[in-house]
């Protein structure tokens, strides 16, 4: 069964360095998304993406964060300048059909600023 | 705007006894609803899902959950728990071609 997927599974920084974190959607998928739980704590939506454009993002998606579809398989946010709030479990998530709306889950990357 | 709320933090059961995880919502269209289960060090799994037809929906591992339209409610059961059901159970919330809603999550803890 095809599944989504993310690298790595754990991500250790320094706070101010800059952060890439990697998923590969469902391949054909169309829609895709990140999202965080910060430890204890809700899933929250950070962004969507489609057709090669940010769909719709939340308050928490500033200037700090970016993302990029660079090939046809790989879906990619960065954080710039990282702090210690960024620490959290990161999502990512893809839909074959925005209406259809089920959302098919990675593994998640957890990222430790320190 | 939308939101969800899960009324219970913490829930502690012993095995076999019966499980009913409450789950409402604000949202003032058409929505999607659905269960996430996320196990000890894993990743978010879909439970069930509701889009439209009958209220009753089952899902995977036995868990069904029942959409009451008049209450906003999407409430999540299961007959007989198992100690293999302890992890966090998530409600989530989608409208036609909107993003996920998550609710805070009920960490079940079942003890053998």
């Amino acid at each position: 069964e095809p599944e989504v997927t993310q690298t790595p599974s754990h991500q250790v920084t320094q706070m101010g360095q800059e952060v890439i974190l990697r998923c590969v959607p469902i391949s054909n998928h169309l829609y895709f998304y990140w999202y965080r739980q910060i430890l204890g704590q809700k899933v929250e939506f950070l962004v969507s993406f489609y057709n090669n454009e940010i769909s719709e993002k939340s308050e928490i998606f500033d200037d700090q964060f970016s993302v990029e579809r660079p090939d046809g398989s790989n879906f990619t946010l960065k954080i710039r300048s990282t702090k210690l709030e960024d620490s959290a479990m990161y999502f990512c998530a893809s839909s074959p059909d925005r209406a259809y709306n089920e959302q098919f889950f990675g593994p998640g990357t957890r990222l430790t600023v320190l | 705007a939308q939101s969800v709320s899960q009324h219970n933090h913490h829930v502690i059961l012993s095995e076999a006894a019966s499980l009913e995880l409450g789950c409402n919502y604000s949202y003032g269209g058409t929505v999607n609803l659905f269960w996430y289960v996320q196990y000890p060090g894993q990743h978010l799994q879909l439970l069930l899902k509701y889009f439209s037809g009958d209220p009753l929906v089952k899902g995977i591992k036995g868990f069904e959950a029942e959409f009451i339209k008049s209450k906003f409610s999407f409430n999540l059961r299961k007959p007989s728990v198992q100690w293999s059901d302890t992890a966090e159970y998530f409600c989530a919330v989608g409208g036609y071609g909107q993003n996920f809603v998550f609710g805070p999550g009920t960490r079940l803890s079942v003890l053998p």
